[in-house]
């Protein structure tokens, strides 16, 4: 059964930390890998990697695929309090749906200031 | 460029009567999503709609629940007769396509109690 499974299931850092959320999936004919934040309402999404080894970079965020051990991980910088939120991570295969995209658990990270 | 438009944004219904859910999805998206998500469950996909068509639905129960994308107006969640169970936040999500290269555009949710 695909699966996507997040760690850790939540972090509390202070202002000024760098955290390093991690996702791996188990997904028939994987296509791509995405990250999303949801605070209290809607996802809203930051990156969809589709190719192993190359950096998607926004701001203080980055986040990179690693295809060969099933994984991403997600990278914050010089976190603030405005980064506090879950973190949610999606693997999509290419039976050419979204409704493919398999869901993790999200990891919930709170900023302490 | 308005984004996804979910109302209400909280809905409380006595068990046994009916809710019905709004998504009105991003200007030039045609691709419809329905999602519900528990704490501990994650986001789980439902149903899956284009224009005036069910593609999928899959993940949505056979009784009481019924989805609709009309030519004209928003998508419609229908939950007929509501249990306690039925207690979520349901989220629509939209994309101009119906592969998974294009992100989903999520709506702020509606997050409905049954009492």
């Amino acid at each position: 059964e695909d699966k996507v499974v997040q760690s850790p299931l939540s972090l509390v850092v202070h202002e000024g930390d760098t955290v390093t959320l991690n996702c791996s999936y188990e997904v028939t004919n994987f296509r791509s890998l995405l990250w999303y934040k949801q605070e209290k309402k809607a996802p809203t999404f930051l990156f969809m990697l589709t190719s192993s080894g190359i950096e998607k970079k926004s701001g203080r965020l980055s986040s990179i695929l690693d295809k060969k051990e099933l994984s991403s991980i997600l990278n914050i910088t010089a976190t603030q309090t405005g980064d506090s939120a879950i973190y949610l991570c999606a693997g999509g295969s290419n039976a050419g749906n979204n409704r493919k995209l398999i869901w993790g658990l999200g990891t919930s990270l709170a900023v302490n200031p | 460029n308005a984004g996804v438009m979910q109302n209400p944004r909280h809905l409380v219904r006595r068990r046994g009567q009916e809710a019905r859910l709004r998504c009105s999805p991003m200007k030039g998206h045609s691709h419809v999503y329905w999602y519900r998500q528990l704490p501990e469950e994650g986001l789980k996909f439902m149903v899956y709609l284009q224009k005036e068509n069910i593609i999928d639905e899959s993940g949505m129960p056979k009784e009481r629940f019924s989805a609709e994308f009309p030519k004209e107006g928003p998508s419609i969640l229908r939950i007929q007769q509501v249990v306690r169970g039925d207690s979520a936040a349901y989220f629509c999500a939209s994309s101009p396509r119906g592969d998974s290269q294009s992100p989903l555009h999520f709506g702020n949710g509606t997050r409905l109690t049954v009492t």
